[in-house]
């Protein structure tokens, strides 16, 4: 029983324009989500992070956004770039952090040029 | 300078055998993790550890066991080594294990049992 959903396995964007990656979670006890950037061969890397208490995070080219009652998040890229390629996930964490994230699936993110 | 490392990054080895997987951070956190990728793709938690201490353990089989000889190392042992054991070993730390940290993942080891 999946606990956070990326329903989207795989997009493809125009280099340029805005990427959308979503997310959606079960438990509305979940206060803490982070999306997470993993290339072929290499560990995730942490990317951007929202608290529950906002409904939105920037932070240069990312932006992170969060609508609690319908349990979504959903990460904006704008403009993608090439280097934006790679697989991206949606991960909560829900209180103590020493109990680890919960991750989604992922979304391979493809940039085309 | 690598924060996380792990080693080997890659292991090949048959069925019954028993392998460790070693870990280490040089960031002085204090809360270390090690995650599965099954086949399917999913990252699970399988242990995190804090001061030496195991925080959690996600029902994972008891051939699976962390050690960790000091703050800086979190090595993952494996017994009786069987075919669904195959998939990549992800070792993390964060600052203090706080619910609104980030953690920070190696480049994971690929395991494949034969």
């Amino acid at each position: 029983d999946q606990q956070v959903k990326q329903n989207s396995p795989s997009l493809s964007v125009q280099e340029g324009r805005i990427s959308i990656l979503n997310c959606d979670y079960t438990n509305s006890m979940f206060d803490y989500f982070l999306w997470y950037k993993k290339y072929p061969a290499e560990g995730p890397t942490f990317l951007i992070s929202i608290s529950s208490i906002k409904d939105k995070n920037e932070d240069g080219r990312f932006t992170v956004f969060l609508n609690k009652s319908a349990k979504h998040l959903s990460l904006h890229i704008v403009p993608s770039q090439p280097g934006d390629s790679a697989v991206y996930f949606c991960a909560v964490s829900s209180g103590g952090g020493a109990d680890g994230l919960t991750f989604g699936k992922g979304t391979h993110l493809i940039i085309q040029p | 300078d690598t924060a996380v490392s792990q080693t080997p990054k890659y292991l090949v080895t048959q069925m019954g055998n028993d392998k460790s997987i070693k870990c280490e951070q040089n960031l002085g956190h204090d809360t270390m993790y090690w995650y599965k990728q099954d086949s399917k793709k999913f990252l699970k938690i399988m242990f995190s550890y804090n001061n030496k201490e195991l925080i959690i353990n996600e029902t994972v089989p008891n051939r699976f066991s962390p050690k960790s000889p000091d703050k800086a190392h979190l090595n993952l042992h494996i017994n009786s080594l069987e075919l669904g054991d195959s998939a990549v070993y992800f070792c993390a730390s964060s600052p203090t294990g706080g619910p609104e940290e980030t953690q920070y993942f190696g480049p994971g080891t690929r395991l494949l049992v034969l």
